[in-house]
């Protein structure tokens, strides 16, 4: 089956630093990939849509200036958490979907847990 | 506004017993839903997708049901292993290439 590859799977970092996040669909192309942030026992919430060669969308109540998203190349997308505090500490998870005739079935990377000291 | 409900944060059941998961949803009308399960600190991996004109999917121990009607969806896992033990979501969804958007939930302990 397809494959999404997401790093670092973990990372500690301190506050005021930034912190990018790699997402990577290994065997197909995805024009368009999702970014998700969960916190423990919480539902993933979708925070941006990240579009290949144009700008990502962002989902209400989500700083751009804070999570940087950037969709290179048909096969990676990078969210980058900038000045990072405390409060960004989360589970964050991207998704590459792939179409499969009229529905589509989508594909998530093994998630990064962000530490902010 | 959209809402999906799951039927409870935590189902306990005994190894060998049928599983049974709901998941209802308001305000929407997806042309298919889908049923991913999570695992602690790991993203989603699906599982099962059921469109709307299916009334049934199965795929091994699982079985998926739609129905439009009562605007509910119904997970089994059948013969329940500790190793089924999970948090399972479902996620409806109207148009291909959209985002997913899930509901909270379902942790599932299967004992021994």
């Amino acid at each position: 089956g397809a494959v999404v590859s997401q790093h670092p799977s973990w990372v500690i970092c301190k506050s005021g630093t930034s912190v990018k996040i790699e997402c990577r669909s290994l065997d197909f192309q995805a024009t368009t990939m999702f970014w998700y942030r969960q916190f423990p026992k919480q539902s993933l919430m979708l925070m941006a849509t990240s579009n290949e060669g144009s700008k990502a969308t962002y989902e209400q109540g989500v700083e751009k200036d804070k999570f940087l998203i950037n969709h290179a190349s048909l096969t990676l997308s990078t969210l980058t958490v900038t000045s990072a505090h405390p409060e960004d500490s989360s589970f964050y998870i991207c998704s590459a979907p792939r179409r499969q005739g009229v529905a589509t079935e989508a594909f998530f990377g093994q998630g990064t847990r962000l530490t902010v000291v | 506004s959209q809402k999906i409900e799951q039927n409870s944060e935590a189902l306990n059941i005994q190894e060998g017993k049928t599983a049974t998961l709901t998941c209802n949803y308001t305000n929407y009308s997806p042309a298919y839903l889908q049923w991913y399960r999570q695992d602690p600190g790991r993203g989603p991996v699906f599982l099962l997708l059921i469109r709307e004109n299916e009334k049934e999917k199965r795929k091994e121990r699982l079985k998926v049901t739609f129905d439009t009607t009562l605007k509910q969806s119904l997970f089994h896992i059948t013969a329940s292993q500790p190793a089924d033990s999970a948090t399972y979501l479902c996620a409806p969804a109207n148009q291909a290439g959209t985002a997913l958007i899930f509901g909270k939930g379902t942790t599932l302990s299967v004992s021994s």
